[in-house]
């Protein structure tokens, strides 16, 4: 059974740069048929795509995020990450990775993790 | 990018179908059949309900079905349970190599 799990700080401070990592377990990270993604859920309100990235690195962002964001993969340790640059108040959400099926991540994302929240404040 | 439009909220009793939209534009919705539906339920993950429009992933009841219209998906949940109650989001491929999600609606079974 596939498994997802985001791991970083939960707390950081406005300006600084959030950093997550999602390990993938029960399944390898190398296949073409898949990309790997992160969405975002701020408290109270809906899902908010960040953006996906292949196993060869082959990335697609969210414009509105584009200039703050880069999502990395290691295939070495079957993981994958984020780096959300220059945070404010407004990045304060719950940080999904999932799996997204599909050329290009057209498909729906069937495997998530369950979810880190991060906190911007001072 | 402009998250799809879906209503806030919609609410059915037991055993009853309920249908939720999903609008969007020739960009996404109306151009690609890349439509997928997630349900989640407070505290917890979004869930995969359908993908491809109408497609049903393995372990998804079939009282959950998908479907298109020009710029607007549906989902139509039949024989309405108490388990369905929860946050729907629909969210589209779109021409800009993006995805894009709907604003999410709640279901309320009464």
């Amino acid at each position: 059974q596939l498994q997802l799990q985001e791991s970083g700080p939960g707390l950081v401070k406005p300006s600084e740069t959030l950093s997550l990592t999602c390990t993938v377990s029960g399944g390898s990270i190398s296949s073409s048929s898949y990309y790997w993604g992160w969405i975002r859920q701020p408290p109270g309100k809906g899902l908010e795509w960040i953006g996906s990235i292949s196993y060869t690195g082959s990335t697609y962002y969210n414009p509105s995020l584009k200039s703050r964001v880069t999502i990395s993969v290691d295939t070495s340790k079957n993981q994958f990450s984020l780096k959300l640059s220059s945070v404010t108040a407004a990045d304060t959400a719950v940080y999904y990775c999932a799996r997204q099926g599909g050329v290009g991540a057209t498909g729906g994302s069937d495997y998530w993790g369950q979810g880190t929240l991060v906190t911007v404040s001072s | 990018q402009s998250a799809l439009t879906q209503p806030a909220s919609v609410s059915g009793s037991p055993g009853q179908s309920i249908t939720i939209s999903c609008s969007g534009t020739s960009s996404d919705v109306g151009r690609y059949n890349y439509v997928s539906w997630y349900q989640q339920h407070p505290g917890k993950a979004p869930k995969l309900m359908i993908c491809d429009v109408s497609n049903r992933p393995s372990g998804v009841s079939n009282r959950f079905s998908g479907s298109k219209s020009g710029n607007t998906a549906s989902l139509t949940i039949s024989g309405l349970q108490a388990e369905d109650e929860a946050d729907y989001y629909c969210s589209s491929y779109t021409s800009s190599t993006t995805l894009v999600f709907g604003g999410g609606t709640k279901l309320t079974v009464l």
